[in-house]
């Protein structure tokens, strides 16, 4: 199975920050990448889909970016409903698989 | 717009199965691609298995072989998932979600907590 790794698994930010978050995969899944933003208790939102599609209704603050390997989340301004944890997701085997995920916190 | 409503929550002994359902709205169930998807207590995602539209079959991760079983029915757009041989590392919520055009999940169900203990 192609195994993806996050990174950081937390990260500390203020409102208005803007805010990357990587994720790494064991194999080119060329832009077979998802994003989501999950809070406690509440299913899983997808944000980001084939890399750097922006689902609809997302705020474009959001962004996806990478190719291959290595992907990037990132928000250019933090909203005080962006402290949330964050997955990505592989869909470039029939294996799917997620990362570790990234918990943004309030600094 | 679809709608996914799962049913409610279990609590199991080790060794039994549990059986959850997740049912359409919106759209029929042979327009979506049903997956299922766990979440243990403060853990990450780990996907289950799902339908592949691309060959027409139900495939499930090779960690659930042999113990997990996704079935549909049409007539009510119920989709299933069944779990056998439940142990304790099962404790998790359990999601369905539908995979969009490029096996990402766009809509899910609000997730039903199954807990084994015994």
């Amino acid at each position: 199975d192609i195994q993806m790794t996050q990174s950081p698994s937390t990260l500390s930010a203020s409102v208005g920050d803007r805010v990357t978050i990587t994720c790494r995969a064991s194999q080119s899944i060329s832009s077979w990448l998802a994003w989501y933003q999950q809070k406690p208790g509440k299913a899983p939102k997808l944000l980001i889909y084939k890399a750097s599609s922006l689902e609809s209704g997302v705020p474009s603050r959001f962004s996806g970016s990478g190719s291959g390997t290595e992907f990037t989340l990132t928000i250019s301004s933090l909203q005080p409903d962006d402290f949330a944890t964050y997955y990505c997701q592989q869909y470039n085997s029939r294996a799917l698989t997620f990362g570790g995920g990234t918990k943004v916190e309030i600094k | 717009q679809v709608q996914l409503v799962q049913s409610g929550a279990e609590v199991k002994k080790p060794g039994a199965s549990v059986k959850v359902s997740c049912k359409v709205s919106g759209y029929t169930l042979t327009e979506l691609s049903m997956h299922w998807v766990r979440q243990a207590p403060g853990k990450g995602l780990e996907w289950m298995g799902g339908f592949d539209p691309e060959d027409g079959e139900t495939i499930y991760a090779q960690k659930f072989q042999g113990r997990v079983t996704m079935t549909e029915d049409t007539s009510t757009d119920t989709a299933y998932m069944e779990l056998s041989s439940l142990r304790s590392e099962d404790t998790a919520v359990y999601y369905c979600a539908n995979s969009g055009s490029y096996y990402e999940f766009d809509y899910w169900g609000q997730g039903t907590l199954v807990t084994v203990s015994s």
